[in-house]
């Protein structure tokens, strides 16, 4: 079926620097989410975004955090500067409309913040 | 506090079992229900939504919920070797995303 590709699968940063995490959605979606899971907890909603614009965001997407997909290629997400509590599984999911039993998820990109 | 929780938080069955896993929210005012799974390696994949009492089937998997007590489960009958994933549980407030909030998840494993 559809796939969701996640680049990279681990990416190991120093606090304070500028981290992006890339998903390549399924081509012919339109919605796009981020989320984000601590070991140990339970996933939670980042951001959606449709359309070049962010459509809903949650109390986690702090100022540091910014998303966009330029020209139709990956969807972003870009954390700067990075925290130590940013330190998670962070999923990218698409979806050709808006709702839950549409989302195609990504495999996640595990960032560690040192 | 958690909003969603979810048990057991491991759950093993035999194959061609019944597993029954179980979730209940914390907040009166959620009103639509998900279940996720989510296989080792992957990312999760929506499995069925539930928005109103009662049973919803389809096909093994068969979703209750029960408003009024907070709480929906999900049965799968005939159970798969395929079916051992990690089971998700959500709930929102309203369609949107801003409060929509996932349990922490029951591991279960079909044994052949």
């Amino acid at each position: 079926g559809p796939k969701v590709l996640q680049i990279p699968s681990h990416q190991i940063i120093d606090m304070g620097q500028m981290v992006t995490l890339n998903c390549d959605p399924v081509s012919n979606h339109l919605y796009f989410y981020w989320y984000k899971q601590i070991l140990g907890q339970q996933m939670e909603f980042l951001v959606n975004f449709y359309n070049g614009k962010v459509m809903e965001k949650s109390k986690l997407f702090k100022d540091q955090f910014s998303v966009e997909r330029p020209d139709g290629s990956y969807f972003t997400l870009k954390i700067q500067p990075t925290a130590l509590e940013d330190s998670a599984v962070y999923f990218c999911a698409s979806s050709s409309r808006l709702g839950g039993l549409e989302q195609y998820f990504g495999p996640g990109t595990r960032l560690t913040v040192l | 506090q958690q909003k969603v929780q979810q048990s057991p938080e491991s759950l093993s069955v035999p194959e061609g079992g019944m597993a029954s896993l179980n979730c209940t929210s914390s907040d009166r005012n959620f009103q639509y229900f998900w279940w996720y799974r989510q296989h080792s390696g992957e990312g999760p994949k929506a499995l069925m939504s539930i928005f109103s009492d009662g049973d919803k089937k389809e096909g093994r998997f068969t979703a209750h919920l029960n408003k009024a007590s907070l709480h929906v489960s999900l049965h799968i009958r005939d159970s798969q070797p395929s079916d051992s994933a990690l089971y998700f549980c959500a709930a929102s407030e309203q369609t949107g995303y801003q409060n929509f909030y996932f349990g922490k998840g029951t591991s279960l494993t079909v044994i052949p």
